[in-house]
């Protein structure tokens, strides 16, 4: 099956600086991989995705890469807030429903 | 808005006894999903149903079963609790076709 491994696990940045989440996948056959954000005492909710047929998507302050050669995607917050302070998983799934998902990175952004 | 709504926050329970996870979705999504969350271990996939009656496991199936009687309605069932079951449990659902899945706010499982 599918393997997702996600780095770091902690991130801690100062307020206004970037921050940046790496994840890798085992399944060459993967082709959709969305990032989601867990803020405390609630659900994952997705804010960003890409599909292997485009290398790189951009809404407002966050992006995201895809190297389907390398098998690797990642997040990019710029100039991050206090309210980006949160757990982060990235998934990738090779079908219409079953998501993978790597281990999170819980982020602190210190005023 | 789509909204996937669990019945309990936290719930504690003894070890052998049969619990019920409850998660009701309010938009006629045909997937349906339970997912256990363990610090370092992100989201493992326990479940999941994509039609009424029909069920499909996950990652980690063991020690758990599933119900699927509506379609709106998608139930988790530990036959019989152990310690290790305990944490955080979450629901999700999703269009059928789709991926992005839609979650509920969780249930932290405490087997005591």
């Amino acid at each position: 099956g599918e393997n997702v491994e996600q780095h770091p696990s902690t991130l801690s940045v100062q307020e206004g600086d970037s921050a940046v989440i790496k994840c890798t996948y085992s399944d060459s056959a993967s082709n959709y991989f969305p990032w989601y954000k867990q803020e405390l005492g609630k659900g994952p909710q997705l804010i960003i995705d890409i599909r292997s047929n485009v290398g790189e998507k951009k809404d407002q302050r966050i992006a995201v890469t895809l190297n389907k050669t390398a098998k690797h995607f990642s997040l990019h917050i710029t100039e991050t807030q206090p309210e980006d302070s949160a757990v982060y998983f990235c998934a990738a799934s090779s079908s219409d429903y079953k998501l993978s998902f790597g281990a999170g990175t819980t982020v602190t952004v210190r005023a | 808005d789509v909204k996937v709504t669990q019945s309990s926050r936290y719930l504690v329970k003894r070890t052998g006894e049969k619990v019920f996870l409850e998660c009701v979705q309010d938009m006629d999504h045909e997937n349906m999903f339970w997912y256990r969350q363990d610090p370092g271990l992100g989201l493992r996939l326990i479940y999941f149903s994509y039609d009424v009656k029909m069920k499909e496991k996950g990652d980690i199936p063991e020690g758990y079963s599933v119900s699927r009687e509506k379609k709106e309605r998608f139930s988790l069932i530990l036959e019989s609790a152990s310690t290790n079951q305990t944490s955080m449990y979450l629901c999700a659902s999703s269009l059928l076709g789709t991926t992005e899945a839609f979650f509920g706010q969780g249930t932290r499982l405490t087997v005591v």
